[in-house]
């Protein structure tokens, strides 16, 4: 149960697009798409932005995206906004019951 | 509305153990997961089980077992995430959150309770 890889950090300038990349194994990202992604900013609960490898919960900018090839799963932000720095985690179910985060993408708004 | 609402902070001695609950309201409460995520300072986010409050069982990260233990009262409808032999670097905020069954993704999360491991 590694967890994902993902950047550490990504930044970009207001209305930028930037993605932020999420690779496992064909156990978990790359088994079927079930991969999640999360907001969080420090001190509140993480918010759910993707969900099933592309799908956006209601209330979800459409500026917000995912995508899967392979083993890699990606978020993509375009039109950046300064709200949108956070912490982003993508997040997969791995087999047999287990789960696995990503480590974590700090995105800075330049 | 959802609702998943967490125990006070708390702080601990070396050794000891914590237990963190977790009362969700306005849902069925068997329906439902419940993981717990927790987040120690300057680091990711870690998945460490979850349970089935319908039927009691549980599923727990490698790095946990023999070390946590969740439990749920339904009469209640509370989960609770046990951790003993508690050291300083499982000082973190612990996280609840649900799955809707047959999901994948976690829809509501707990606000978060602070245990502090210290002498």
């Amino acid at each position: 149960q590694s967890a994902l890889t993902q950047p550490a950090s990504v930044s970009g300038s207001p209305g930028q697009s930037i993605t932020v990349s999420c690779t496992g194994t064909g156990s978990d990202v790359g088994s079927e798409s079930l991969v999640s992604w999360y907001q969080h900013h420090p001190g509140k609960a993480p918010k759910l932005m993707i969900y099933e490898g592309s799908k956006r919960p209601s209330g979800v900018s459409n500026r917000f995206s995912g995508s899967k090839s392979g083993n890699t799963a990606s978020l993509t932000i375009s039109g950046l906004q300064a709200e949108d720095e956070a912490d982003y985690y993508c997040y997969s179910y791995a087999g047999s019951g287990f789960w696995v985060f990503g480590g974590g993408t700090r995105l800075t708004v330049l | 509305q959802v609702q998943l609402v967490q125990s006070g902070a708390e702080v601990k001695e070396p050794g000891a153990s914590v237990k963190v609950s977790c009362k969700a309201s306005g849902y069925t409460f068997n329906g439902y997961y419940i993981h717990w995520v927790r987040q120690a300072p300057g680091q990711g986010l870690e998945w460490m089980g979850w349970i089935n409050p319908d039927s009691g069982a549980t599923k727990y990260a490698q790095k946990f077992q023999g070390w946590v233990t969740m439990t749920r009262d339904t009469s209640i409808t509370t989960v609770y995430m046990e951790l003993s032999r508690l050291r300083s670097d499982d000082t973190a905020v612990y996280y609840c959150a649900r799955i809707p069954r047959g999901k994948y993704y976690f829809d509501y999360w707990g606000q978060g309770t602070l245990v502090t491991v210290s002498s």
